[in-house]
């Protein structure tokens, strides 16, 4: 089981904001430590969407942004798309050298 | 924008040990932190460890020691993560990535290979 919890599955309408949290504690999340988050396409591997609690890798759509407050860490897809269903995952390090991906949320446009 | 190729699938038995390729074209290879990380069918990604080739700096998952062995050829620029004892439980695709910042293992993984799909079974 991950330290890093997030809701399992999140739906919306083409068009509509939705937000995934990542829920961590004050040793990992709420500590000095930066959340990143990635999406991954079904049978393709993971990119990476999100660094460093809120900033985009050139090339990613300025339609997702994250933020960091407290222990949990969230994703916000503004204005989902079709091609936006896949599953995300944070991540972080959360101490002990150890580097840990949340549980993974499947989103689905409806 | 570096590029990482992996070695083709694998099926191995119980108690037996795998050793995964990845290797980087197109960028800097030596100071970027290469990680491994898994994903067992229908699972979620989970972390195994990592190395800095230019050091040999290595991290492991605390899941993993003992059982996981990475390295690093810069000459070649190919990093490599072997697998041993392997159980069914290994069932999964294995991914090499490279980290966005050199020296940094957290800062996030920007280079992904394609994966490697490791299948153990009797």
């Amino acid at each position: 089981q991950s330290v890093l919890t997030q809701p399992p599955s999140m739906s919306g309408a083409p068009g509509q904001r939705v937000t995934i949290s990542c829920t961590g504690s004050n040793s990992n999340i709420g500590a000095r430590y930066d959340v990143h988050w990635y999406q991954q396409l079904p049978g393709t591997a993971p990119k990476l969407l999100i660094y460093g609690n809120n900033n985009r890798p050139s090339g990613v759509p300025d339609r997702f942004s994250g933020s960091k407050s407290g222990n949990t860490a969230s994703l916000t897809i503004s204005g989902l798309q079709a091609e936006d269903e896949a599953d995300y995952y944070c991540c972080s390090y959360v101490g002990s050298t150890t580097y840990v991906f949340g549980t993974g949320t499947k989103v689905t446009a409806l | 924008q570096v590029q990482l190729v992996q070695s083709g699938a694998e099926v191995k038995k119980p108690g037996s040990a795998v050793k995964v390729s990845c290797k980087a074209s197109g960028g800097t290879f030596s100071g970027y932190p290469i990680s491994w990380v898994r994903q067992a069918p229908g699972q979620g990604l989970e972390w195994m460890g990592g190395i800095i080739p230019i050091f040999g700096t290595l991290k492991y998952a605390q899941k993993f020691q003992g059982r996981v062995t990475i390295a690093a050829d810069e000459s070649t620029t190919t990093a490599y993560m072997e697998l041993s004892s392997l159980r069914s439980a290994d069932t999964a695709v294995y991914y090499c990535a490279r980290a966005r910042q050199q020296y940094d293992f957290w800062s996030g993984y920007e280079s992904w290979g394609q994966g490697t799909l490791v299948t153990v079974s009797s």
